[in-house]
């Protein structure tokens, strides 16, 4: 069964700096989404992305966030200048455009850790 | 807005009796409703939804749910649980005027079943 992958698992970085999360959708999906966790706990939507561009963000996706589909099948998610706050697990997921209430299809998850 | 709660953050129950892990839900309209779990260091997968039809959903691994639009909930059941299923358990809901609106997600209920 096709899967969504990301990369890394585990991302450490130093707080202010610039971080690259990457995501390879499924490949016959055309709605990509950004969510994180922290701690286990609730996840919280960040932003949709559809038709190569933002079709939804929330308030947690500030000027420090920004998402890009750089090729055919790639999808990252940056942060500019990571705070200590934004230590999260990143979950990338799509879901495919037939159905629009089909299940989304999340990844393993990138674990950020900003020391 | 669109809200899910769901009131335990934890739900101990032995081998074998039967589970019930609750969720309610705020939405304008007929609401999407869905259930993921998240095994340790896992996405989320995708157990079942209600979209249309009939209230009692049946999902995978035995799990079923039920829409009660009266009480606005959409309870997780399954008869027998079993020591596998302990995981962490999301319900999410959307909207139906949002149509490609993101699902939001609950705080999640750690269900723990004892051998």
């Amino acid at each position: 069964e096709p899967e969504v992958t990301q990369t890394p698992s585990h991302q450490v970085t130093q707080m202010g700096q610039e971080v690259i999360l990457r995501c390879v959708p499924i490949s016959n999906h055309l709605y990509f989404y950004w969510y994180r966790q922290i701690l286990g706990q609730k996840v919280e939507f960040l932003v949709s992305f559809y038709n190569n561009e933002i079709s939804e963000k929330s308030e947690i996706f500030d000027d420090q966030f920004s998402v890009e589909r750089p090729d055919g099948s790639n999808f990252t998610l940056k942060i500019r200048s990571t705070k200590l706050e934004d230590s999260a697990m990143y979950f990338c997921a799509s879901r495919g455009i037939r159905d629009s209430n089909s299940p989304l299809h999340f990844g393993n998850g990138t674990r950020l850790t900003v020391t | 807005a669109q809200s899910v709660a769901q009131p335990e953050d934890q739900v101990n129950v032995a081998e074998g009796n039967p589970l019930t892990v609750k969720c309610t839900y705020s939405v304008s309209g007929n609401p999407y409703l869905f259930w993921y779990v998240q095994y340790p260091n896992r996405g989320l997968q995708f157990l079942l939804k209600y979209i249309t039809g009939d209230n009692l959903v049946k999902g995978s691994y035995g799990f079923e749910a039920e829409f009660n639009k009266s009480q606005t909930s959409f309870h997780l059941k399954k008869p027998s649980a079993l020591v596998s299923d302990s995981a962490l358990y999301f319900c999410a809901v959307r909207g139906p005027q949002e149509g490609r609106r993101a699902l939001t997600f609950g705080s999640g209920t750690r269900l723990q079943v004892q051998p």
